[in-house]
């Protein structure tokens, strides 16, 4: 299985601040990564899908990059609505795996 | 609109069986792939596995975690999707959740709300 390690597992961050969300796998992904939001007592929403293509309907100061191994996922403006838990998800090899998580709370 | 919406959780005791269902609308059902994923609170998601679309034939992918005691099936006429899970052990507490891929929308875009199962004697 890909191990997906998320970091940092908890972020502490004010509005207004640029963060940045790390995925590394344990082996090449080929940019097959999704990036989720996931707010207390909701379903997961897809904020990024294959690396860096925004869904539709997410403002755009949501952005993701990556290759390889190594993903990012970058808030450029956090807004109030932003403080959650976020996933990432590879699919690029059976079984799909997400990472552990990151939780992003208000300073 | 897509809307899926999973039924059928509950209370279960070890050993026991029980199935879940998610209802889809809003989309052609037929053209998507449908996953299955779960989360036990507080943890990450894991995907369960998935049934293929029409195109491929309705094939099933499993996650070693569960293949021989969880099964996926797909009714196409009533848009419906299902998880029949057998020899359920208190580690599968989890919220469960179904969720779409197609070749345009990509993985995992759409999900449903989930369904709550509690394993416990």
């Amino acid at each position: 299985d890909i191990q997906m390690t998320q970091s940092p597992s908890f972020l502490s961050a004010s509005v207004g601040d640029r963060v940045t969300i790390n995925c590394k796998a344990s082996q090449n992904i080929n940019k097959y990564l999704n990036w989720y939001q996931q707010k207390l007592g909701e379903a997961p929403k897809r904020l990024i899908y294959n690396t860096n293509n925004l869904q539709t309907g997410i403002p755009s100061r949501f952005s993701g990059s990556g290759s390889g191994t190594d993903y990012t996922l970058t808030i450029s403006s956090l807004q109030p609505e932003d403080f959650a838990t976020y996933f990432c998800l590879q699919h690029n090899s059976f079984p799909l795996t997400f990472g552990s998580g990151t939780k992003l709370e208000i300073k | 609109e897509v809307k899926l919406l999973e039924s059928g959780g509950g209370l279960v005791q070890p050993g026991g069986s029980m199935r879940l269902s998610c209802a889809a609308s809003g989309f052609t059902f037929t053209d998507f792939y449908m996953n299955w994923i779960r989360q036990p609170a507080g943890k990450a998601p894991e995907w369960l596995g998935f049934i293929r679309n029409k195109a491929n034939g309705y094939t099933t992918e499993y996650n070693p975690s569960v293949k021989g005691r969880f099964t996926i099936s797909r009714d196409n006429t009533q848009n419906m999707l299902y998880l029949q899970m057998n020899t359920l052990r208190a580690e599968d507490t989890a919220t469960y959740y179904c969720a779409r891929s197609g070749s345009s929308s990509g993985v995992m875009d759409a999900w449903g709300q989930g369904a709550s199962v509690t394993v416990s004697s």
